[in-house]
C-alpha cells in the first residue's frame, strides 16, 4: 500500500508570492490533515479535510487555505508568503479523522521565504 | 483545546522499560488520548491511542489513570530506535485542532 505522497519536496519562494503545496492521502483514506513545524513554535494544527468539506481549522490566517477533491487528495495555499512561513509543511491522512484512527503522515514539503 | 503536560525530556538505558508520564487534568469524558512520535527528520508516527482503558499493541502501552488526568505511555524495551520525540495529544469531538504540544524528547543510552 502506497503511503502519503507529498509535492513538491522542497520549495523556494520570495515574500509576496504564493505558493501550493499538494497531498495524496493513502487509498481509501478519507481525511487529511495539515500541519506546520517550525524550530520555535513546534507541530501546529492548520486544518482538517474529511470528503471535500473543511471540517476542523487552527489558528492561522485566512492567507492559509485548503481544500480537498472527490479522491481525497488534498492541496493546501498560502498567499502574500512572509519570511515567518518558512516551515516544514506535513500533511497526513486517515480512514475517518485523527481522533478516531491513526494518522499517516508523509514526508513534508520545506518551504522557504526569501 | 485540551491541552497536556510532558516532561522535556527523558532518558532510559537500552533493553530497559520506559514509562512517558502525560498529564491532561482538564480532560472531558469523550477525550481521546493519543501519542506520536517523531524520530530525527522524519515525520510524526503513531503509537498508540484509547479513551479509558488501558490499550496494548506491538508498539506500546498505554496506562490511563481512573481519572483520566493522567496516562503513561509504557515502551517494554527500549532501543536505540525508539530515540525520538513523543507527544501526548488529546482530541474532542467539538473543535479538535489535534494539538501536539512540545513533547517529550528521549535518549537511549546504549
Amino acid at each position: 500500500k502506497a503511503g502519503v505522497t507529498q509535492t513538491p519536496r522542497y520549495l523556494i519562494k520570495t515574500r509576496g508570492q504564493q505558493v501550493t503545496l499538494s497531498c495524496s492521502p493513502i487509498s481509501g483514506h478519507r481525511s487529511v490533515s495539515w500541519y506546520q513545524q517550525t524550530p520555535g513554535q513546534g507541530l501546529q494544527f492548520l486544518f482538517e479535510y474529511f470528503s471535500e468539506t473543511q471540517r476542523n481549522k487552527g489558528n492561522f490566517p485566512g492567507r492559509f487555505s485548503g481544500r480537498q477533491f472527490s479522491n481525497s487528495r488534498s492541496e493546501m495555499n498560502v498567499s502574500t508568503l512572509e519570511l515567518g512561513d518558512s516551515a516544514l509543511y506535513l500533511c497526513a491522512s486517515s480512514l475517518q479523522g485523527p481522533r478516531f484512527n491513526e494518522q499517516f503522515f508523509g514526508p513534508g514539503t520545506r518551504l522557504t521565504v526569501l | 483545546d485540551a491541552k497536556t503536560t510532558q516532561p522535556n525530556s527523558m532518558e532510559s538505558n537500552e533493553e530497559e522499560p520506559v514509562h512517558l508520564p502525560c498529564n491532561h487534568s482538564t480532560i472531558s469524558g469523550t477525550d481521546y488520548i493519543h501519542w506520536y512520535r517523531q524520530l530525527p527528520s522524519q515525520g510524526p508516527e503513531y503509537v498508540i491511542h484509547g479513551l479509558t482503558s488501558n490499550v496494548n499493541n506491538r508498539m506500546a502501552s498505554l496506562a490511563i489513570a481512573e481519572d483520566r488526568k493522567s496516562s503513561t505511555l509504557i515502551l517494554h524495551r527500549a532501543t536505540l530506535r525508539d530515540a525520538a520525540v513523543y507527544y501526548c495529544i488529546l482530541s474532542s469531538n467539538t473543535g479538535n485542532q489535534f494539538y501536539f504540544g512540545t513533547g517529550t524528547s528521549l535518549t537511549v543510552i546504549p
